[in-house]
């Protein structure tokens, strides 16, 4: 399987600020990413589907202006909560695809715990 | 679309007996399936995926799923259950059309396993 590495794995902040997510495939090069959240007792939702050199994709009811979706390179990208909210409290995993046509699978990152003051 | 049905929102077991935890699909044609696993406050583990190849397939940790299109289904099983298999299970479609790549995730299963 693939490695995905999220950092930080961890991050408190005040309400208003932005914090930044980065999500890194170690070992392949992930032209598609994904992005979910999961609050508590929850399933994962998937928030946008991040492509390496173009806009990313959001799912309905997710605001492209508060979740910015930067995908530079193929092996990172960066997930940033804008003036962020006590409700925009979750955890936040990311996933790369690896297309292989039947086989094609996702690996996901060990996730990021946002809590917002 | 294709959606899955997990029966059953938590399962019980016992170290050492057997693991049961069921699936069914709803698709109009032959899906694509993944089981995940999450440990409390981790990630997404694959635990095994169906493409069609082989009806039974085998993952990691002695998990294994057979896919069964007159039942419609694709239950995880392990023949004997360790501690550290308490956790959440997810049995995922994946995507076709233009939302290929796209999981949708259901409630899941949590799974605890008492001494």
């Amino acid at each position: 399987g693939a490695v995905v590495s999220q950092h930080p794995s961890r991050v408190i902040c005040k309400s208003g600020t932005s914090v930044k997510i980065e999500c890194r495939s170690l070992d392949f090069q992930a032209t598609t990413m994904f992005w979910y959240r999961q609050f508590p007792k929850q399933s994962l939702m998937l928030m946008a589907t991040s492509n390496e050199g173009s806009k990313a994709t959001y799912e309905q009811g997710v605001e492209k202006d508060k979740f910015l979706i930067n995908h530079a390179s193929l092996t990172l990208s960066t997930l940033t909560v804008t003036s962020a909210h006590p409700e925009d409290s979750s955890f936040y995993i990311c996933s790369i695809l690896l297309a292989g046509g039947p086989t094609d699978t996702q690996y996901f990152g060990p996730g990021t715990r946002l809590t917002v003051l | 679309a294709q959606s899955v049905t997990q029966l059953d929102s938590h399962v019980s077991v016992s170290e050492g007996t057997p693991v049961l935890l069921r699936c069914n699909y709803s698709s109009s044609y032959s899906p694509s399936l993944f089981w995940y696993v999450q440990h409390p406050n981790k990630g997404l583990q694959l635990l095994l995926k169906y493409t069609s190849a082989a009806t039974l397939v085998k993952g990691i940790n002695g998990f294994e799923a057979e896919f069964k299109k007159s039942e419609t289904s694709f239950h995880l099983t392990k023949p004997s259950a360790h501690m550290s298999d308490a956790a959440e299970y997810f049995c995922v479609p994946n995507a076709g059309g233009t939302s290929y790549g796209k999981l949708t995730f259901g409630q899941g299963t949590i799974l605890t396993v008492h001494p």
